[in-house]
């Protein structure tokens, strides 16, 4: 069965500073996709950034990018100039092709940015 | 704007009186979910269906049940519920493998 860790209960940052969220996972399957997804407090859970298993190159958008290492099943992601908006939980998730469509979630990295 | 509309956003109901969560789409997807989140803690997966497939997941108390009478729309029924079923309940929608999901605003609810 596949799991997703996330060791970091709780990280915090300074306001546009870098901070850099782990997550590792286990599987077995060689066609899958990773997500960070973001939920703010009391608010909507949105999607940050999506990384094909196949795709070598490191997932980009805008402040978020991730450093995805296949072979060490790891997954994590880095924030540049962080803003208080970016307070939130965040969850790495797993989907693989042969899960019927679930994905599997991390157990969440609370992040506090401080001005 | 296409979305995921969950109604109420609130919800308190009394111990062991049913009641039915609502969840809505108008991005035309063909999986829909829901999953159970109690407070700092990751989403767990209740069921999910996939077109008119329901999906049930082996952990999901019998309490627990879903209808999807058509595309946009998916309910979730608590026929009795217990002071630990309150939680927040999250609907999503995915197009499929490898799109990830669209999540509504979630519906807290509250046994008293």
């Amino acid at each position: 069965a596949q799991t997703v860790t996330q060791s970091q209960p709780e990280m915090s940052v300074q306001e546009a500073e870098t901070v850099t969220l782990s997550c590792t996972y286990d599987t077995s399957e060689s066609d899958y996709y990773l997500f960070w997804y973001k939920q703010p407090p009391s608010r909507q859970m949105i999607l940050v950034i999506r990384q094909e298993a196949y795709k070598q190159q490191n997932a980009t958008e805008n402040r978020f990018s991730v450093n995805f290492q296949k072979a060490a099943k790891s997954f994590s992601l880095k924030i540049s100039d962080s803003q208080l908006g970016d307070a939130a939980m965040y969850f790495c998730a797993f989907h693989g092709s042969g899960n019927t469509g679930k994905l599997i979630f991390g157990q969440g990295t609370t992040l506090q940015v401080k001005p | 704007d296409a979305m995921v509309i969950q109604n109420p956003r609130y919800q308190v109901t009394q111990f062991g009186k049913p009641v039915t969560l609502s969840c809505s789409q108008t991005l035309n997807h063909n999986v829909m979910y829901w999953y159970q989140q109690k407070s700092s803690q990751a989403p767990k997966l209740l069921f999910h269906y996939y077109d008119k497939d329901f999906n049930n997941e082996a952990d999901t108390p019998d309490n627990f049940q879903s209808r999807r009478p058509n595309t946009s729309f998916c309910f979730l029924d608590i026929r009795s519920p217990g002071l630990g079923d309150a939680a927040m309940y999250l609907c999503a929608t995915s197009r499929g493998f490898g799109y990830g999901y669209t999540f509504g605003s979630g519906t807290r609810l509250t046994v008293v």
